[in-house]
C-alpha cells in the first residue's frame, strides 16, 4: 500500500462545477501538505501549501487539511477550461533529516468542458 | 527571476548507456532535488542536494547518484541504463531547509527514452 492514495480520475466537470479533490495518507509523521498542478508536457507547478490541520485559501482555491483522518482536499470553486490539468497532492515531514523530500500522491486528472 | 532550468529536455539512450541530466536552480536556491515520473509509479523522490552535500536519499539502486557544484547547479547520472527508467526526470530548487519543508519549484523536466 502506498503511503499517499490518490484517486487517478479522470474527473470531468462543466465550467463553474465546484470541484474537490482528494488524497489519503498513512504516515502519521506527514506536517506539510501541497497540491501542486501539472499541465500536459510540463513540470509541476505549486497551488496551496499548507502546514499541520487546518483550511486555506487562495482566489478559488481552498485546501483543506484533517491529520486526525489523514485526508486533505482541494477545492476549485468556479472551475474553467484552464484549470484543466493533473493535480497532485504532496506531503512532508521533518523527521527524516530534512524536510524536502516529498511523497507525492499519483495525481487526478482533471477536465473541465465548455 | 529565472525559473528551473534543465538541460537536455529530450533525451534518447539505449540499454546499458549511461546518461547525465543537468538542472540549474533558481538563483539563491541551494537546496536541489530530483524526481522520477513515470505513469506507474507517480513522481518518487530520487535525493536531495544542498550545499554540496547529499542530504535526503529515496529508494533506487546505486546506479541512479548526483552531485551539486559550487553553484548550485545539479547534475544526476544513471549508469547501466534499464528499459524500466525511461521516464520524466524532474528537478526543483528551493531557498533553504531550516527544519521545515521549504517551497519547492519545478523545471520543465527531463524526458529520457531508453530503447
Amino acid at each position: 500500500q502506498k503511503e499517499v492514495e490518490q484517486d487517478p480520475g479522470p474527473l470531468s466537470v462543466p465550467e463553474g462545477a465546484i470541484v474537490s479533490l482528494n488524497c489519503t495518507y498513512s504516515n502519521s509523521a506527514f506536517q506539510y501538505f501541497m497540491w501542486y498542478r501539472q499541465y500536459s508536457r510540463k513540470g509541476p507547478e505549486l497551488l496551496m501549501y499548507t502546514y499541520s490541520s487546518g483550511n486555506k485559501e487562495d482566489g478559488r482555491f481552498t485546501a483543506q487539511v484533517d491529520k486526525s483522518s489523514k485526508y486533505i482536499s482541494l477545492f476549485i470553486r468556479d472551475s474553467q477550461p484552464s484549470d484543466s490539468a493533473t493535480y497532485l497532492c504532496a506531503m512532508s515531514d521533518i523527521l527524516t533529516g530534512g524536510g524536502n523530500k516529498l511523497t507525492f500522491g499519483t495525481g487526478t486528472q482533471l477536465k473541465v468542458e465548455l | 527571476k529565472a525559473g528551473v532550468t534543465q538541460t537536455p529536455r529530450y533525451l534518447i539512450k539505449t540499454r546499458g548507456q549511461q546518461v547525465t541530466l543537468s538542472c540549474s536552480p533558481i538563483s539563491g536556491h541551494r537546496s536541489v532535488s530530483w524526481y522520477q515520473q513515470t505513469p506507474g509509479q507517480g513522481l518518487q523522490f530520487l535525493f536531495e542536494y544542498f550545499s554540496e552535500t547529499q542530504r535526503n536519499k529515496g529508494n533506487f539502486p546505486g546506479r541512479f547518484s548526483g552531485r551539486q557544484f559550487s553553484n548550485s547547479r545539479s547534475e544526476m547520472n544513471v549508469s547501466t541504463l534499464e528499459l524500466g527508467d525511461s521516464a520524466l526526470y524532474l528537478c526543483a530548487s528551493s531557498h533553504t531547509s531550516g527544519g521545515r519543508t521549504d517551497t519547492q519549484y519545478f523545471g520543465p523536466g527531463t524526458r529520457l527514452t531508453v530503447l
